[in-house]
């Protein structure tokens, strides 16, 4: 059982639409991590968040300790955001990664 | 900043033979991660350190796999024998400091390692 799901798989979007993205988790946790992963390999850490909604720019990012559930949204969606997005949960000495989301935006 | 510098970025190399990854962090950053990427597991999680100290090498898939953080400005990663099935993505990260995973983590550019 994988402590960390993501939802979906493999997304396609039209340039303009917006994409949300949803983690679920089965641990209680310290904090939660959007990660991006460009297709040349490289991983960029998006937001790391503990509690509430934190954004950056057109990316957004929720979490329901209660629920045990993240979301990362992405508004005006661009070719450039083409990427696969992984959240990843800290515990104790532990990070959980979810298998990733495979975004790609279509002009 | 030059961020975390791994090297080398691309390995191949025959089956028994010993493979050194090396990694800097960022300069003042306390805690240094090393992370394996499959296709078939995704990203995990293999050791880390703490002020140059390890903290926990839970992930560290059997006794081949062995880290070191002699100084705050170097790790290493070695595998010896190293075995087709390490071939991975390694990835090496560092935070600044305060609780290990409540902390945003800056990630190398990954070192591609392919055993024969």
């Amino acid at each position: 059982k994988n402590e960390v799901e993501q939802s979906p798989q493999n997304l396609t979007a039209q340039e303009g639409e917006f994409i949300t993205i949803n983690c679920s988790y089965s641990v209680g946790i310290s904090a939660l991590h959007w990660l991006q992963q460009h297709p040349g390999g490289g991983i960029v850490s998006l937001f790391m968040l503990s509690s509430g909604k934190k954004k950056h720019g057109r990316l957004i990012a929720t979490i329901n300790i209660q629920e045990k559930h993240s979301s990362l949204h992405i508004t005006a969606s661009h070719p450039r955001d083409s990427a696969v997005y992984i959240c990843a949960v800290g515990r104790g000495n532990q990070f959980y990664f979810g298998t990733g989301t495979s975004l790609t935006v279509i002009p | 900043d030059a961020g975390v510098i791994q090297s080398p970025r691309h390995e191949v190399t025959e089956m028994g033979q010993e493979v050194t990854l090396r990694c800097k962090p960022i300069s003042g950053h306390n805690s240094l991660f090393w992370y394996r990427q499959t296709m078939m597991r995704g990203l995990e999680l293999l050791i880390y350190f703490n002020n140059n100290v390890p903290i926990d090498d839970s992930g560290m898939p059997e006794d081949r796999f062995s880290a070191k953080m002699p100084n705050a400005s170097f790790s290493t990663l070695k595998i010896q024998p190293s075995e087709p099935r390490d071939s991975a993505v390694y990835f090496c990260a560092s935070s600044l400091a305060g609780l290990v995973f409540t902390d945003t983590q800056y990630f190398g550019p990954g070192t591609r390692l392919t055993v024969l």
